[in-house]
């Protein structure tokens, strides 16, 4: 079956930055459009961006286009999202979520379990 | 930029009653909504795509509604399992949620 597999929790200061990885599995993962998605504590979701495993274009939400930076690794059908110049706003739990039907960018089915990322000093 | 407002903020229902959660988007969108389902520390979960097909395992009881700018997301039976938070999207925007509670 489909599984996007996210790397651990992690604790940054502000300023810093973070990487998140979303280990795939169970489709030809350069088939599918990956998408990063957060969710503040108590909030809704916020998309962040999507990823082309294909070809590796990106597209960014506006908020994140100056600091966010998504890549792929097609060798280990893994997704990777970087975030920069962290601050407390960015606590959150971050996730990474398949496009639901092959060649878009429309839905997002799977997801994956979420990366809690806590910036503080 | 697409917004997608969500009513009501929060539902009180019982189990077996009829849930009836509503998406407004400011501009039409045609039928390119989807409904997300997220129960407390999980992933949301795609219940409904192109605003009225299920999506794979989705149970019959949901359904989905609607086009242009106004969208229903209907439970026609409440489970218990159902209370959660509900998300409309479009694109790269999410309404604000509707919580689904006892």
């Amino acid at each position: 079956q489909v599984q996007l597999v996210q790397s651990g929790a992690e604790v940054k200061k502000p300023g810093a930055s973070v990487k998140v990885s979303c280990k795939t599995s169970g489709y030809t993962f350069t088939d599918y459009y990956l998408h990063w998605v957060r969710q503040a504590p108590g909030q809704g979701l916020e998309w962040m961006g999507w990823i082309n495993p294909n070809s590796s274009v990106t597209n960014y939400a506006e908020d994140f286009e100056d600091r966010v930076i998504m890549t792929r690794d097609t060798s280990i059908n893994t997704a990777y999202m970087e975030l920069s110049r962290l601050t407390s706003d960015d606590t959150a739990l971050y996730y990474c979520a398949r496009a639901h039907i092959i060649g878009t960018t429309g839905y997002f089915d799977p997801w994956g379990q979420g990366t809690l990322v806590t910036v503080s000093s | 930029e697409i917004v997608l407002t969500q009513s009501p903020a929060t539902l009180s229902l019982s189990p077996g009653d009829r849930a009836t959660l509503s998406c407004r988007a400011g501009q039409s969108i045609n039928n390119y909504l989807a409904w997300y389902q997220q129960k407390p520390g999980q992933a949301p979960r795609l219940l409904i795509y192109n605003a009225s097909n299920r999506a794979t395992g989705i149970p019959a009881r949901f359904s989905g509604s609607g086009s242009g700018t106004d969208f229903t997301l209907t439970i026609s039976s409440l489970e218990p399992e159902d209370f959660a938070v509900y998300y409309c999207q479009q694109r790269s925007f999410f309404g604000q949620g509707t919580r689904l509670e006892i």
